[in-house]
């Protein structure tokens, strides 16, 4: 099973709401994404957990909280986002964060903030 | 600083062979990816270098020189599916994914 799964496929959220995304893999890998991409722009990273533990956090406003329950989900918490936070949400998954391991990206969620 | 570039719009024409190539200057080089994106739908894997040289996957190949700074993905038999995006990443020596921007690929009947 090489696949990354993520729900919902879309989102439309107040300025007000608290969403969640959800992102799974069951390939056993350590490592594990959150990226953020706008339209024809490549995907921006946004945070990075290995072995379940916050490795990276690249500046990312407080209103995107990461969570990682166990080593097969990752979510990411959404609260008081702003319209131009609307983009597409991509979880990836890698064997490890050290070492040359490619990518394996989910769907991805489509976010709209109104 | 960090920096790939490659660029931003190509067209070819269905069977034919197009090169797409991508530079960088990063800090530190552990390797070099090339992944394919249709528009809307999430990055997939095609190929990855670490050493010079050339690597093939049917009807695509990847081609690497560490000291020129230096990529080209290589796609042969054109098909219209191959219309999409093609990103080149390079991992730095924290073993973080740098990003191009992205060449988009149009390809004619």
């Amino acid at each position: 099973d090489t696949e990354v799964t993520q729900t919902p496929k879309h989102l439309v959220m107040g300025m007000t709401n608290k969403k969640s995304l959800k992102c799974e893999q069951h390939m056993g890998h350590r490592a594990m994404y959150w990226y953020k991409q706008k339209a024809k722009k490549p995907p921006e990273l946004m945070f990075v957990y290995s072995y379940e533990k916050l490795s990276i956090n690249e500046s990312v406003p407080s209103r995107f909280s990461p969570e990682c329950p166990n080593s097969s989900l990752l979510n990411l918490h959404l609260h008081a986002l702003q319209p131009e936070d609307s983009a597409l949400y991509l979880c990836a998954s890698s064997q490890a964060l050290e070492g040359i391991y490619e990518q394996y990206f989910g769907p991805g969620t489509r976010l709209t903030v109104t | 600083g960090q920096n790939i570039d490659q660029p931003t719009e190509m067209t070819a024409t269905e069977g034919a062979i197009v090169q797409i190539n991508c530079t960088y200057q990063t800090s530190g080089f552990n390797g070099l990816f090339w992944y394919q994106q249709h528009a809307g739908e999430a990055p997939t894997f095609l190929s990855y270098n670490v050493l010079d040289g050339l690597e093939e996957k049917g009807r695509f190949s990847s081609f690497l020189s560490r000291s020129k700074g230096y990529s080209y993905l290589l796609l042969k038999e054109l098909q219209m599916k191959d219309s999409a995006s093609y990103l080149c990443a390079v991992t730095d020596s924290n073993y973080q994914l740098i990003w191009g921007a992205g060449t988009k690929l149009i390809i004619k009947p």
